[in-house]
């Protein structure tokens, strides 16, 4: 079992709609999660960052965190075009160690 | 503030051939990562500096050394180049300085390697 896991996609969503993205992980000690956003060619980007139960918004980004359910997901509300890219998913647990996700691409039609 | 920057952004290298992949950081952080990117592979880390001086070996550290050389600098070499070691390359660092305080990690540009 991967200790991060998303799925590759890709997830194609029309313009203006809400996209739901996803990640479990498996060491139930992970203390913080954030969200990276990485366009074609490009270095990865940080967008979201979560480490209690519950939601977290900012501004069309909503991050949700289950830890008893060991999943977190990145909500984007209203989604244009420009946010096609792919999203990374990234788990912190102890020694400060960090793992990723491969990434679900995201696509949005107009 | 140029973050975290990378030297060179693209290399092609014959098998055998070595080479040292530059990154600097001016945002005082104490820590920083090297990774490869592959498809289908995700970002996979190769070796970490927790602070200066210090340097541990990540998930995939065969093939390659790194040095610390002070709290800016973090290099990585490929002594002798192998066709599995055609990748996108990113440093990384992190600190307490970061927007959400958290020490994520702020990501170079990356550096396209081929090695035929």
């Amino acid at each position: 079992q991967k200790e991060v896991e998303q799925n590759s996609g890709p997830l194609s969503v029309p313009e203006g709609a809400i996209a739901s993205l996803n990640c479990t992980y498996s060491d139930r000690g992970s203390q913080s999660f954030f969200w990276y956003r990485q366009y074609s060619g490009k270095s990865p980007e940080l967008i979201m960052f979560i480490y209690s139960n519950g939601d977290k918004e900012d501004g069309r980004f909503t991050a949700q965190l289950n830890k008893a359910s060991q999943y977190v997901s990145l909500l984007i509300r209203d989604s244009q075009p420009s946010d096609s890219a792919t999203y990374l998913c990234a788990v912190r647990g102890g020694y400060q160690k960090v793992t990723f996700g491969i990434g679900t691409k995201l696509q949005v039609i107009p | 503030n140029a973050g975290v920057t990378q030297t060179p952004k693209f290399q092609v290298l014959k098998t055998g051939q070595s080479m040292t992949l530059q990154c600097a950081q001016d945002m005082n952080h104490n820590s920083m990562y090297w990774y490869r990117q592959d498809p289908g592979m995700g970002l996979r880390l190769i070796y970490y500096s927790a602070s200066e001086g210090t340097t541990d070996k990540g998930e995939v550290p065969n093939g390659y050394n790194v040095s610390r050389l002070n709290k800016r600098e973090f290099s990585l070499r490929l002594e002798s180049a192998a066709p599995s070691q055609t990748s996108v390359y990113f440093c990384a660092s992190s600190g307490s300085s970061g927007r959400w305080g958290s020490y994520e990690q702020y990501f170079g540009p990356g550096t396209r390697l081929t090695v035929t």
